[in-house]
């Protein structure tokens, strides 16, 4: 079970706009720690999509945007295209776990219909 | 360009070990946070282990007392030693490079991650 939460699976026609939720509590996310956002393509490492609730690496279209509000925040796609259909991760920092404080989210599976 | 490379991942018995190596290009190591993150087969992502710059080291509970995080600058590469393997910890085990901030952490330069089977 993960620390955050996130739905298993979402969908969208090509064009449209989806988003992702990822709920967290007032250890993580509500304490004020960033989330980043990772998009993973069937059968390839996971790649860095949104970093600081908000911010686009390099090469990232704009198409993809992030927010953070309260325990929780979003990711949203616009203009859905096919190459889009991918696992998508949220991830934060818990400040209660020991060790490591690196936390994710379960994932979400983007079906582009 | 950064790049990171892993190796050493196989089939391994329950109780056994294995070493996994990271070599890295375009970056420096010993000079940056460097993570393992693994994924079970069609499961999510599970952040195992980090090494700081300064050489501190710290562990998922998961892990905790059964694997060791190290680094050799001299090869410029990252490990992660496991021993008293277990079925559980078959995964993809990813080396990551760790961003550090005021208001946490991020992974921003992955390596294609390793396979690591524990079956008898």
């Amino acid at each position: 079970q993960s620390v955050l939460t996130q739905p298993p699976s979402v969908s969208g026609a090509p064009g449209q706009r989806v988003t992702i939720s990822c709920t967290g509590n007032s250890s993580n996310i509500g304490a004020g720690y960033d989330v980043h956002w990772y998009q993973q393509l069937p059968g390839t490492a996971p790649k860095l999509l949104i970093y600081g609730n908000s911010n686009r690496p390099s090469g990232v279209p704009d198409r993809f945007s992030g927010s953070k509000s309260g325990t929780s925040a979003s990711l949203a796609i616009t203009g859905l295209q096919a190459e889009d259909e991918a696992d998508y991760y949220c991830q934060s920092y818990d400040s209660s776990l020991s060790g490591s404080k690196g936390v994710f989210g379960g994932g979400t599976k983007l079906t582009v219909l | 360009e950064v790049q990171l490379v892993e190796s050493g991942g196989g089939l391994v018995q329950p109780g056994g070990s294995l070493r996994l190596s990271c070599a890295a290009s375009g970056l420096t190591v010993s000079s940056n946070y460097m993570s393992w993150v693994r994924q079970a087969p069609g499961k999510g992502l599970e952040w195992v282990s980090v090494i700081y710059s300064g050489g501190s080291t710290y562990y998922a509970d998961s892990v905790k007392g059964r694997f060791t995080i190290s680094r050799d600058s001299s090869k410029n590469t990252l490990y992660l030693q496991m021993n008293s393997l277990r079925a559980e910890d078959t995964a993809v085990y990813y080396c990551a490079r760790v961003l550090i901030a005021v208001a946490g952490i991020h992974f921003d330069y992955w390596g294609q991650g390793t396979l690591v089977t524990v079956s008898s």
